[in-house]
């Protein structure tokens, strides 16, 4: 039962333009969003999050939007640096502390 | 300010062998999060808990795996009897408590033990 789907395993993007990563979820229960970015060999490193309050936080380059009525957040990420590619995972969390990850979109910045 | 640190980084355990896995949380943070990333797939949780005290083991097998955070030292995941397919990269994070009525709730990981068993 995969309650978070990231349901692109890869994106390739133009340096200089917008970067935007998807994802679904189906629990209603989910009152905060988090995006992480993953290098190789490395934990994940947090980037930006949003509460269920809202519809968009951002923050320098990276701007999350959270649609509730369709169950859907993305990150836009603009404009996109080469450093930028890595591996994403949105998270959510529902209450508890623990977070229900998705599966993660493999983000590669084309020079 | 050192993040949260995860040794050993690299674990290799022949089948039927003990795996300890520690993790030191960032200072000041009184909740620590254990999670478990397949070849692949997303971080899957498997534990949650504050200074000697389990708050949600609802990931974790049932048989096998046990994890503690006592009042002095480090978080500790443990896994008796290794199998194969316990094979996998074991990630802690940790997060500060409950402050002047705000959840900080964005949890801080570490770089990770990758697990092997031959």
């Amino acid at each position: 039962d995969q309650q978070v789907k990231q349901n692109s395993p890869s994106l390739s993007v133009q340096e200089g333009r917008i970067s935007i990563l998807n994802c679904d979820y189906t629990n209603s229960m989910f009152d905060y969003f988090l995006w992480y970015k993953k290098y190789p060999a490395e934990g994940p490193t947090f980037l930006i999050s949003i509460s269920s309050i809202k519809d968009k936080n951002e923050d320098g380059r990276f701007t999350v939007f959270l649609n509730k009525s369709a169950k859907h957040l993305s990150l836009h990420i603009v404009p996109s640096q080469p450093g930028d590619s890595a591996v994403y995972f949105c998270a959510a969390r529902a209450g508890a502390q623990k977070l229900v990850f998705g599966q993660g979109t493999r983000l590669t910045i084309n020079p | 300010n050192a993040g949260v640190m995860q040794n050993p980084r690299h674990l290799v355990r022949r089948r039927g062998q003990e795996a300890r896995l520690r993790c030191s949380p960032v200072k000041g943070h009184s909740h620590v999060y254990w999670y478990r990333q397949l070849p692949e797939e997303g971080l899957k949780f498997m534990v949650y808990l504050q200074k000697e005290n389990i708050i949600d083991e609802s990931g974790m097998p049932k048989e096998r795996f046990s994890a503690e955070f006592p009042k002095e030292g480090p978080s500790i995941l443990r896994i008796q009897q290794v199998v194969r397919g316990d094979s996998a990269a074991y990630f802690c994070a940790s997060s500060a408590q409950q402050m002047g009525g705000i959840l900080y709730n964005e949890q801080f990981f570490g770089p990770g033990t990758r697990l092997t068993v031959l």
